[in-house]
């Protein structure tokens, strides 16, 4: 089983449109979880950390269960700017910080 | 502001060739981080520094040799290049603790 699974997609949704990715975790003594945007040959960057009583940045909404190991993403309004892969972060904190990557989900927004 | 730069972008090699892919940051981080990405497997971690002076094994180190020069640049040695390291890698640094990583802009690597 991979550590951190999400689904591939792609997920292809109109502009305007709500959509919701998922991502588990296998290992229960994780810390800290991220999602990561990854544009198409590009280097990815932070789009929002996760915490436990969820968080909202804008049109972004993020959800950690830890009972069931289960990280979320929302994104509302959707933009055409929104097409990219999204990709589920775990992190160990060990002294120092093991991230692991989910393999992404691909986000295509049309007009 | 520069953040994590690798050289070089691209790069093509012949089966057996050595090459070294060099990484700075300029945010005064302790921890780096050498990746490669794959279609379909993401990010796997190759090496890593948790702090200047050492250097420690990720999942896939094989066939892969590290230096934390100092504590801006982490390089990575690839002494014998086989195809099956035609991939993307990316260099990243953060600060220790439950922190955002960042990434150079990541080298192309394609051995024939």
């Amino acid at each position: 089983r991979k550590e951190v699974e999400q689904d591939p997609g792609p997920f292809n949704v109109p502009e305007g449109a709500t959509v919701a990715f998922n991502c588990t975790y296998s290992n229960s003594a994780s810390q800290s979880f991220f999602w990561y945007r990854q544009d198409c040959r590009k280097e990815p960057k932070l789009l929002m950390s996760v915490y436990s009583s969820g968080n909202e940045d804008g049109r972004f909404t993020a959800q950690l269960n830890r009972a069931s190991q289960y990280i979320s993403l929302l994104i509302r309004d959707s933009k055409l700017s929104d097409s990219a892969t999204y990709l589920c972060v775990v992190a160990l904190n060990t002294g120092f910080q093991k991230l692991v990557f989910g393999t992404g989900t691909r986000l295509l927004v049309s007009p | 502001n520069a953040g994590v730069t690798q050289t070089p972008k691209f790069q093509v090699l012949k089966t057996g060739q050595s090459m070294t892919l060099q990484c700075a940051q300029d945010m005064n981080h302790n921890s780096m981080y050498w990746y490669r990405q794959d279609p379909g497997m993401g990010l796997r971690l190759i090496y890593y520094s948790a702090s200047e002076g050492t250097t420690d094994k990720g999942e896939v180190p094989n066939g892969y040799n590290v230096s934390r020069l100092n504590k801006r640049e982490f390089s990575l040695r690839l002494e014998s290049a086989a195809p099956s390291q035609t991939s993307v890698y990316f260099c990243a640094s953060s600060t220790t603790g439950n922190t955002e990583a960042f990434f150079g802009q990541g080298t192309r690597l394609t051995v024939v």
